[in-house]
């Protein structure tokens, strides 16, 4: 079975441009969670989307957003990006997102770098 | 509130010796799920072990065990044998419903050296 996909891998962007990360969860997997990592930072929850519908949020400004589309791929946009949102951007799918023992699978992230 | 404490920022192993990496938890929810993911240089995060807060025993998988002590509220990684390739920044996770959403909580991470 695939794991987590992720495009683009690398990602090189300026300041006030916007990006759009993609994720692909395993088959069968119905949440999708998106994770940001910094040094400073460690890892820290954007979002979590199951069947469609955001169901989670962390404490991040209005210029992060997701979806999630009905095959479960979900993506997230960063508008007018800061040089502060260069970053590791890590998505994970679980079957679902209603009970402790379900374990996230992550993907090989989305390095982002903002000039 | 939720919280995952990981105490050790960096530790070094010989290869082939056995190494703990610390984990205590903070949860008022009585069903949790504990987790550990292994993080190297490329930056995927690799799921190693669950446990869950009514196993009985403690998880293994391999080389990797976790060393479950509830009324501590303790979760420790303890990988036997180390090699090379264990090098890497680990993380402890748990989830639960306190927060009224099963949200996954992350410790800050060790980084572990294997020296050879």
């Amino acid at each position: 079975k695939a794991g987590v996909t992720q495009t683009p891998r690398y990602l090189i962007k300026t300041r006030g441009q916007q990006v759009t990360l993609s994720c692909s969860p395993i088959s069968g997997h119905r949440s999708v969670s998106w994770y940001q990592q910094t040094p400073g930072q460690g890892l820290q929850f954007l979002f979590e989307y199951f069947s469609e519908t955001q169901r989670n949020k962390g404490n991040f400004p209005g210029r992060f957003s997701g979806r999630q589309f009905s095959n479960s791929r979900s993506e997230m946009n960063v508008s007018t990006l800061e040089l502060g949102d260069s970053a590791l951007y890590l998505c994970a799918s679980t079957l679902s997102p209603r009970t402790s023992e379900d374990t996230q699978y992550f993907g090989p992230g989305t390095r982002l770098t903002v000039l | 509130a939720q919280k995952i404490t990981q105490t050790q920022p960096g530790m070094f192993v010989q290869e082939k010796e056995a190494v703990t990496l610390d984990c205590t938890y903070d949860t008022s929810d009585p069903s949790y799920g504990l987790f550990w993911y292994k993080q190297p240089s490329s930056g995927e995060m690799i799921f190693l072990i669950y446990q869950g807060s009514y196993d009985q025993q403690n998880a293994t998988e391999g080389r990797y065990s976790l060393n479950f002590q509830k009324a501590r509220k303790s979760a420790n990684l303890v990988i036997s044998a180390s090699q090379l390739g264990d090098s890497a920044m680990y993380f402890c996770a748990m989830r639960d419903l306190t927060s009224g959403t099963y949200k996954y909580i992350f410790g800050t991470g060790t980084r572990l050296k294997v020296l050879a």
